[in-house]
C-alpha cells in the first residue's frame, strides 16, 4: 500500500504486560514520528526519527517507553509494564524530512491500546 | 504548557455556510502552520498549510489566514459540506526542526 501502515489496529492487554506497536512508513520517507492521543485530548508528541540521526526522544513520558527504527524502514514502539494511563491511540506518521523543508506528515490509522 | 491552542472544542454549521476554526499559538519561533482533518478511527490527513511569510493561503474551499502579530490563525471552509464533519487539528513547527506541535482539535459538525 501507499500509506503509513500500523499494526495491530487494536490491542487489549493486562496491566503490567509489555506491548509492541509497529509502524511501516511510506517508502522513501526519512522522517518518522510517534504520537499518542488520549481520550478527549490532542496529539501528544512522543519521539521523532530522522534518517540515521539520533532520535528526538523528548516526548517519551517515562523510561517504560522506547522506540527503535532501523534505517528508513519499520519502527517499533515498546511500552513495558503497561499502566492504565497508557490507554490511548498511538499514531505513527512519516514525511520527507530534511530539517529545513516543510513537508506535511502522513499518518497511519493508529493502534488503539486498551490496558485492563 | 499548551503552545498551540484551539479553544473551541466543537462547532456546528449549516451546510452551505462558512465554517471558521480558530487557533492561537504562544511560541513566536513557530514559522510554519498546518491544518489536519481527522475522521473517527482514521489517522489525521493533511489539509492546508501556511508559512509565516504569508498571511493567507487558499486551496479550493479551504483558506487559512495567519495574523502573526496576534499569534492567531484561522481556517475558513466555504461552502461547508456534510463531508467536512470531522475533527480539525491546528499544528505548528519552526524552521530547521521537524517536530510538530498539535492543538487538541475542534470537532466540526456540518448540518445538512
Amino acid at each position: 500500500g501507499a500509506g503509513v501502515s500500523q499494526s495491530p489496529s487494536n490491542k487489549v492487554t493486562e496491566k503490567g504486560k509489555d506491548v509492541e506497536l509497529r509502524c511501516d512508513p511510506i517508502s522513501g520517507h526519512t522522517a518518522l514520528y510517534w504520537y499518542r492521543q488520549r481520550l478527549g485530548q490532542g496529539l501528544e508528541f512522543l519521539i521523532y526519527f530522522q534518517g540515521n540521526s539520533a532520535p528526538d526522544k523528548s516526548g517519551l513520558p517515562s523510561d517504560r517507553f522506547s522506540a527503535e527504527r532501523t534505517g528508513e524502514s519499520v519502527s517499533t514502539l515498546t511500552i513495558q509494564r503497561t499502566q492504565q494511563e497508557d490507554s490511548a491511540v498511538y499514531l505513527c506518521a512519516s514525511s520527507f524530512g530534511t530539517g529545513v523543508n516543510n513537508q506535511p506528515q502522513h499518518f497511519g490509522d493508529g493502534t488503539r491500546l486498551s490496558i485492563l | 504548557d499548551q503552545q498551540v491552542k484551539q479553544n473551541s472544542p466543537s462547532l456546528s454549521v449549516q451546510e452551505g455556510r462558512i465554517s471558521i476554526l480558530n487557533c492561537d499559538y504562544t511560541n513566536s519561533m513557530f514559522d510554519y502552520f498546518l491544518w489536519y482533518k481527522k475522521y473517527p478511527a482514521e489517522g489525521p490527513t493533511f489539509l492546508i498549510s501556511i508559512s509565516s511569510i504569508k498571511d493567507k493561503n487558499e486551496d479550493g474551499r479551504f483558506t487559512v489566514f495567519l495574523n502573526k502579530s496576534a499569534k492567531h490563525l484561522s481556517l475558513h471552509i466555504v461552502p461547508s459540506q456534510p463531508g467536512d464533519s470531522a475533527v480539525y487539528f491546528c499544528a505548528a513547527k519552526y524552521r530547521g526542526y521537524q517536530k510538530v506541535t498539535f492543538g487538541i482539535g475542534t470537532k466540526l459538525q456540518v448540518i445538512p
